[in-house]
């Protein structure tokens, strides 16, 4: 079946510093990808929608300068936090819905969990 | 706009007990339906899905969910609960296609008690 990847699983690093997190689809062609963020014990709430070769849409309250989206590929998005602070400090995850799908041809990647010092 | 509700946070139940979490949606169109369980740092496993077929839908590891229009409703059941079962649970409503977006619930944490 369809499997997305993300890479790194989990990534630790000082304020300040920015960090790239990346989403591929291994085995299909994503030219869109969904962008998710789960904080502790919360649901997960949906950041952005990242189009290949287009500009990403972010939902509402979403900083687009700080969250980068680059859809390189039609199996490659990143997500890029940048000047990551601890309050950043969250589970990130990346949703691909496989071409001519129905609702329930989606695949999640298996999230990357990121730590700001 | 979509949305959904879990009733419950937190749910507590004695091992070989019925487990039912249940999930309320709000949706413009004819929803999409989907739960997902959560174990600890862990990614998401998909449950069951609701996509507009019959209403009573079977998963995997003996879960059940059933679509209800008239109460806007998509409650997930389990006969006996196990050990294992204890996780997050998340009820999601999309629209159409895979390319729509997908709106989680608040989630539901499940502790099953020996």
């Amino acid at each position: 079946g369809a499997v997305v990847s993300q890479h790194p699983s989990r990534v630790i690093c000082k304020s300040g510093t920015s960090v790239k997190i990346e989403c591929r689809s291994l085995d299909f062609q994503a030219t869109t990808m969904f962008w998710y963020r789960q904080f502790p014990k919360q649901s997960l709430m949906l950041m952005a929608t990242s189009n290949e070769g287009s500009k990403a849409t972010y939902e509402q309250g979403v900083e687009k300068d700080k969250f980068l989206i680059n859809h390189a590929s039609l199996t490659l998005s990143t997500l890029t936090v940048t000047s990551a602070h601890p309050e950043d400090s969250s589970f990130y995850i990346c949703r691909a819905p496989v071409p001519a799908g129905g609702a329930e041809a989606q695949y999640f990647g298996p999230g990357t969990r990121l730590l700001v010092l | 706009a979509q949305s959904v509700t879990q009733l419950g946070s937190h749910v507590s139940v004695s091992e070989g007990a019925l487990v039912l979490l249940r999930c309320n949606y709000s949706s413009s169109v004819p929803p999409y339906l989907f739960w997902y369980v959560q174990y600890p740092n862990q990614g998401l496993q998909l449950l069951l899905k609701y996509t507009s077929a019959a209403t009573l839908v079977k998963g995997i590891n003996g879960f059940e969910a059933e679509f209800k229009k008239s109460e806007t409703s998509f409650h997930l059941t389990k006969p006996s609960a196990h050990m294992s079962d204890a996780a997050e649970y998340f009820c999601a409503v999309s629209e159409g296609t895979s390319y729509d977006k997908v709106i989680f619930g608040p989630g539901t944490s499940l502790s099953v008690i020996p």
